[in-house]
């Protein structure tokens, strides 16, 4: 079994200050690790993931997300927020199984990210 | 643009009513699957595709049935709309499942009266 856990459903920063979204996970296998971001009315854009490589992962808009086996964290950071990062986040767990049948995302509820002007 | 297309946006049903919802991908991705997404729950999965012909069923799969006839397409259809079946549906592609990452539609918002 597998799951996502995001410990904040809302976060605000002010423009320029750095981001911080917390995830932790658990899951059986060793699993792959995403993060996902939705603009209103959008469907789901890839930010970056995790497969077993670097621990340190950097994604798309100058986002970066750090792979914690101990911690069993895959929190995501950017160190000046932009207005147009308002939107909502989520962490995905895949347990990465691609024999037919088995493989299986996971999502977190979301966390809605508001950037103050 | 390459990418998966979803079609109807919006619609509204009647409890009772069956519809499909359309889903189309051209990158030749063996994976596709749909999500529901309700407030507070993130996304669901609702069933999968590994392949033409190849179906399976996620977490939520009672009340929709699939199909996959081709790489391409992979519909989604309500046998007898119920209110409960209100929510945002995603469609996602991928080249080989999670560990690449998927490609979603921009949704399909059903509300069902």
């Amino acid at each position: 079994a597998q799951s996502v856990t995001q410990l904040d459903s809302h976060v605000s920063v002010s423009e320029g200050t750095p981001v911080l979204l917390r995830c932790n996970y658990s899951s059986s296998y060793s699993p792959s690790l995403f993060w996902y971001v939705q603009h209103p009315n959008k469907g789901l854009q890839l930010l970056l993931k995790y497969t077993s490589a670097a621990t340190l992962v950097k994604g798309i808009n100058g986002f970066e997300a750090e792979f914690k086996k101990s911690e069993t964290s895959f929190h995501l950071t950017k160190p000046s927020a932009h207005m147009s990062d308002a939107a909502e986040y989520f962490c995905v767990v895949s347990d990465g199984i691609s024999n037919f049948g088995n493989e299986k995302l996971t999502f977190g509820t979301g966390t809605r990210l508001t950037i103050i002007p | 643009n390459a990418g998966v297309t979803q079609t109807p946006k919006f619609q509204v049903l009647k409890t009772g009513q069956s519809m499909t919802l359309q889903c189309a991908q051209d990158m030749n991705h063996e994976y596709m699957s749909w999500y529901r997404q309700d407030p507070g729950m993130g996304l669901r999965l609702i069933h999968y595709s590994v392949g033409a012909g190849i179906t399976d069923q996620g977490e939520v799969p009672n009340g929709y049935n699939v199909s996959r006839s081709t790489t391409e397409d992979f519909p989604l259809r309500l046998l007898s709309a119920a209110p409960s079946q209100t929510s945002v549906y995603f469609c996602a592609s991928s080249y080989g499942g999670g560990v690449y990452g998927y490609t979603f539609g921009s949704g399909t918002r059903l509300t069902v009266v």
